[in-house]
């Protein structure tokens, strides 16, 4: 079974730190990876996915995740971070079982930024 | 364009009580519906998934139950609510079009049971 392992629940960076929320994920067969933000009291918006091409795939906001086969990973980045970027993230993969598809999520990891 | 709708937003209810909790897709036909849930300090739990009318798969024994009467409707309910209920509800439907694929996710319901 497809599972998704997010070992950092919790992650304090000072602003303008790069930070890196990591992501491993088992599955036996080829992949959709998907990257979510939860800010407080919202709920879940998509930021990034990789799907298949490039492995190096970017949001509008300055993230950006690599997808790494060797290594089963899929880990978030950003070079700067800002105060606006304090939520939770949430990795996700995408699987299949006898044609039903459905998301399996990591635990999360909450990013905190220190001013 | 597609979009989903989750009500209520918040939802206090006392233990022993029902809930109905009900999402609506606009803007696609046949999408695969999801209820996750999210409780305090922890990640999001898939509870069931549908893949058509009447069609309804439960990831983990619990004391909801989901049901999808229309094609764009997704219900999730409890005859007697227990306080392990409470968290956070969020509805999701997925797609494939144009050779893109997505997953779009509620505004989800802060459920309270007290």
């Amino acid at each position: 079974a497809q599972s998704v392992t997010q070992l950092d629940s919790q992650v304090p960076v000072f602003e303008e730190a790069p930070v890196e929320l990591r992501c491993n994920y088992s599955s036996s067969v080829s992949v959709y990876l998907f990257w979510y933000v939860q800010y407080p009291n919202q709920g879940l918006q998509l930021l990034l996915k990789y799907l298949s091409g490039s492995t190096l795939v970017k949001s509008i906001n300055g993230f950006e995740a690599e997808f790494n086969k060797s290594q089963t990973s899929f880990h978030l980045r950003k070079p700067s971070v800002h105060i606006s970027d304090t939520a939770e993230y949430f990795c996700a993969v995408r699987t299949l079982t006898f044609g039903n598809e459905k998301l399996t999520f990591g635990t999360g990891t909450r990013l905190t930024i220190i001013p | 364009s597609q979009t989903i709708h989750q009500w209520p937003a918040t939802l206090v209810q006392p233990v022993g009580s029902p809930l109905s909790l009900e999402c609506t897709v606009e803007g696609t036909s046949n999408p695969n519906l999801y209820w996750y849930r999210q409780a305090a300090g922890r990640g999001l739990q898939l509870l069931f998934y549908s893949v058509g009318i009447g069609q309804i798969s439960s990831e983990v024994p619990q004391n909801l139950s989901a049901s999808r009467p229309q094609d764009r409707q997704f219900i999730l309910s409890s005859k007697k609510l227990l306080l392990s209920d409470s968290g956070f509800y969020l509805c999701a439907w997925s797609s494939y079009r144009g050779g893109v694929y997505g997953y779009t996710f509620g505004s989800g319901t802060r459920l309270t049971v007290v």
